[in-house]
């Protein structure tokens, strides 16, 4: 399948700085990608959907000041958490699907944010 | 798109055959059913996906009834790698890969030695 690839897998960040995971399609391009969180022993929730070369769009609840989200190329989106609070520590999830051969969705492994 | 329902969780011996339901007695005509699975810690992992047809591929098989209410994942040799969260989700592909996934909470599959 597709190879969808974050970094950092893990990251640790001080309480009020910002903090950029980025996602990147390895083997093929992608206009949309997709941003979930996923909190320990919870399912994973979309918090947005990132379009290259617009604006993301964000689910409700989701603040779009504090989750930063540029998605510059067919093959890059980057989520910034900004001002990050010890609230914010949660497992990010990236996915995308490729413009060609369909609608399959694939995900990323996952990067874990510490805020201490 | 529509909403599904999983077991919260299963038993499975190693070796044997694993058999997820799931059901999705509101799905509508346009909608795939597609299977993903997390292991703890890793981004969910494509599995199979289908319309109304029986699928297999090299994971996995997905039986859809007739009536595409209900469908049952199998994993036929069920290994301790196995186990995971197994996610049933249905989703139309008219958005044109522009919609994402909607999880629910999946079926913990636990693979027994």
């Amino acid at each position: 399948g597709a190879v969808v690839s974050q970094h950092p897998s893990r990251v640790i960040c001080k309480s009020g700085t910002s903090v950029k995971i980025e996602c990147r399609s390895l083997d093929f391009q992608a206009t949309t990608m997709f941003w979930y969180r996923q909190f320990p022993k919870q399912s994973l929730m979309l918090m947005a959907t990132s379009n290259e070369g617009s604006k993301a769009t964000y689910e409700q609840g989701v603040e779009k000041d504090k989750f930063l989200i540029n998605h510059a190329s067919l093959t890059l989106s980057t989520l910034t958490v900004t001002s990050a609070h010890p609230e914010d520590s949660s497992f990010y999830i990236c996915s995308a699907s490729p413009l060609i051969s369909g609608n399959t969705i694939y995900f990323g492994e996952g990067s874990w944010l510490t805020v201490v | 798109d529509a909403k599904t329902t999983q077991p919260p969780s299963m038993d499975c011996a190693e070796g044997r055959a694993a058999n997820l339901p799931c059901n999705h007695s509101t799905i509508s005509g346009n909608e795939y059913v597609y299977w993903y699975r997390q292991i703890h810690s890793q981004g969910p992992q494509y599995i199979i996906h289908g319309l109304k047809n029986n699928e297999t591929n090299e994971m996995a098989s997905l039986i859809i009834t007739e009536d595409r209410k209900s469908s049952t994942l199998i994993l036929p040799h069920a290994t301790l790698r196995d186990t995971a969260v197994y996610y049933c989700i249905v989703r139309s592909h008219s958005g044109g890969g522009a919609d994402g996934l909607t999880f629910g909470k999946g079926t913990h599959l636990i693979i027994q030695p």
